[in-house]
Formats: structure tokens, C-alpha cells, sequence
């Protein structure tokens, strides 16, 4: 189906570890988001990307890692995690055209840091 | 800092009631301007854009826009209960590859 998915939906993982979230859209939107989502926060951009090998921080880019070697693809990796990296992780995407630039969003992964 | 603001609620209305959103936006260069629902461990779904000062109608709903101002609103007419969620005011950030700039959402409850 297209659109837009991010796996896994659930993970659970220990202080230090790496982690990687992927997300996968159909749409070959040029552009890409990583954001998350927390209590008292909102969402926050953490990374971005507006084609393939091209990326940039957000507002909160520290201690993650990001690439984009296939338009489709975004995966965002955690280097070594921590416990205030607990959150709800949303990965979104908008095709160019004109100034519309409309996210849709994926389903989220909920990511616990033990 | 860009700042997007929301009254976080909670909202409450009765069924079949407007039910009026806010929100104001800190970057004038700003020129794309969404609204999200969010229910409760979902994740956000787009229902409304606006580009151009005045008003936008797409069914139950209606986007006004005031660039002067730095203003945004929604108006959700003949509320549902199933319209109950977190709304989120989205700005586009020119500066960031067009990322979204979001409040933090108002919560809004439509009782039967």
C-alpha cells in the first residue's frame, strides 16, 4: 500500500545501546522529517532531509544520526541511548510543489530507554 | 526562536456546537499554515491548510488566516463527539527545509 510506515512500532531498549528507527514512504516525496514527541514539548524537529544525500539538523539533532541513501528511505539511529530519548518518534514527508508542502505523517514508534 | 501558540485546553463543547482553535505564530516570513487532529496514540492527520489571508471551508470546517495579526484559527461546526482529540497548529519553517513548526496542541472535548 503507499504511503508512509516506520518500524518497529514498539521498542524497548537499554541505556547505551544503538538503536534505529526506520521509515519507509512510497510517495518519492523529496522531502523527509524526523520528529519527536513529547509531554509538555510538542513535536520537535530533529532532523531533516530535503533528497538523497542531503540532511540537516532540526531544533534537537543531538545524539542522533541520520542518512538518506534512497529517496524512500529515512532511517534515524540513536548512537548510544539515553533515558531522555524516550519518546514518541514520528517520521513525515511532503513532495515539492509550489509553497503546499503538506506533511503526512507515519504511525509513530514508541521508543522506552530503560 | 519560533514560536507557535495554543491554548492547551481542555475545550469543551457540546455536541453540535462550534468549536473554536486558535493559535499565533511568531515568524512573519512564515507562508504555510496547517491544522492537525491527533487522537490519543495516534499520530497527527492533516484536515485543513491555508495559504492566503481570509478563510478556507473543506465540510465541518473552516481555517481563517490573518497574516497581520500572526493568526491562525480553526472553526469546527457541528461537533462530534468523535471530533474529541488534540488539535496542532502547524507553521512551515522556510529556514529548515520547510519543516513544520507546531503548538502544542489544544484539547478538545465534545460532550453528548
Amino acid at each position: 500500500d503507499a504511503g508512509i510506515t516506520q518500524s518497529p512500532r514498539y521498542k524497548i531498549t537499554e541505556t547505551g545501546r544503538q538503536v534505529t528507527l526506520m521509515c519507509h514512504q512510497t510517495w518519492s516525496h523529496s522531502y523527509m522529517f524526523w520528529y519527536r514527541q513529547d509531554l509538555g514539548h510538542g513535536l520537535r524537529l530533529i532532523y531533516y532531509s530535503a533528497a538523497a544525500d542531503i540532511t540537516d539538523k532540526g531544533e534537537v539533532p543531538d545524539g542522533y544520526v541520520v542518512s538518506r541513501s534512497k529517496t524512500e528511505n529515512f532511517p534515524l539511529t540513536l548512537e548510544s541511548a539515553t533515558r531522555s530519548q524516550t519518546s514518541v518518534y514520528f517520521c513525515a514527508s511532503t513532495g515539492e510543489g509550489g509553497r503546499s508542502y503538506e506533511q503526512y505523517f507515519g504511525p509513530g514508534t514508541r521508543l522506552t530507554v530503560t | 526562536q519560533k514560536e507557535v501558540e495554543q491554548n492547551s485546553g481542555p475545550l469543551s463543547v457540546p455536541e453540535g456546537a462550534i468549536a473554536s482553535l486558535n493559535c499565533t505564530y511568531s515568524d512573519r516570513v512564515s507562508q504555510s499554515f496547517f491544522w492537525y487532529r491527533q487522537y490519543s496514540g495516534k499520530s497527527p492527520e492533516l484536515i485543513m491548510s491555508i495559504y492566503s489571508n481570509g478563510d478556507k471551508e473543506d465540510g465541518r470546517f473552516t481555517a481563517q488566516l490573518n497574516k497581520a495579526s500572526q493568526y491562525v484559527s480553526l472553526l469546527i461546526r457541528d461537533s462530534q463527539p468523535s471530533d474529541s482529540a488534540t488539535y496542532l497548529c502547524a507553521v512551515n519553517d522556510p529556514d529548515s527545509g520547510y519543516a513544520l513548526n507546531f503548538g502544542k496542541g489544544t484539547s478538545l472535548l465534545v460532550t453528548p
